[in-house]
């Protein structure tokens, strides 16, 4: 059965580091997704991602994050300077298009650490 | 703005014994209806979905939840409880798009134990 897949699945950085995460959604989707759960909260949306371009952010999804889909099977989301508060499990997640779209299928996460 | 309340942080329940985890919504318009389960170490797995028709939904693993449109719920149950249900639960709502690219907005979860 197809799955998302992420990379790696736990990263430790420096504050003020780039970090990129990587994520292969399912091949046959178009629309590509990143959520994030701080440790014992909710799970949180950050952003959308459709046609190469962003469908929708969230507010936490400010300057400092980017997402790209850097070729046919790669979706990444760069954090350009990493602060404590950035530490969480992020997801990646993908869906089909049309009516099949509203399933959304999830990776199983990379655990963020930033010292 | 949608929100998901899961009124239960923990639960724990004997091995055999029914479940039933709430969910309560708040959207403006028509939802669509998510439940997810998080194994540890794993990601999320959706359990079932609702968007319309009948309103007791059956998912995977013998699951089934049932929308109450007059009670903004959405709440998830199992007749008999396997010791490998254990794993955290969350509810979540979108809304109806089409096309796609809907956000999920999800519950805080809630971790049920079961005890053998």
């Amino acid at each position: 059965e197809p799955e998302v897949t992420q990379t790696p699945s736990h990263q430790v950085t420096q504050m003020g580091q780039e970090v990129i995460l990587r994520c292969v959604p399912i091949s046959n989707h178009l629309y590509f997704y990143w959520y994030r759960q701080i440790l014992g909260q909710k799970v949180e949306f950050l952003v959308s991602f459709y046609n190469n371009e962003i469908s929708e952010k969230s507010e936490i999804f400010d300057d400092q994050f980017s997402v790209e889909r850097p070729d046919g099977s790669n979706f990444t989301l760069k954090i350009r300077s990493t602060k404590l508060e950035d530490s969480a499990m992020y997801f990646c997640a993908s869906s089909e298009g049309g009516s099949l779209s509203y399933e959304q299928y999830f990776g199983p996460g990379t655990r963020l650490t930033v010292t | 703005a949608q929100s998901v309340t899961q009124p239960d942080i923990h639960i724990t329940v004997s091995e055999g014994a029914s479940l039933e985890l709430r969910c309560n919504y708040s959207y403006g318009a028509t939802p669509y209806l998510f439940w997810y389960v998080q194994s540890p170490g794993q990601g999320l797995q959706l359990l079932l979905k609702y968007f319309s028709g009948d309103t007791l939904v059956q998912g995977i693993k013998g699951f089934e939840a049932e929308f109450k449109r007059s009670q903004s719920s959405f709440n998830l149950r199992k007749p008999s409880v396997h010791w490998s249900d254990a794993a955290e639960y969350f509810c979540a709502v979108g809304p109806l798009l089409t096309g796609g690219g809907n956000k999920l907005t999800f519950g805080t979860g809630t971790q049920l134990k079961v005890e053998l």
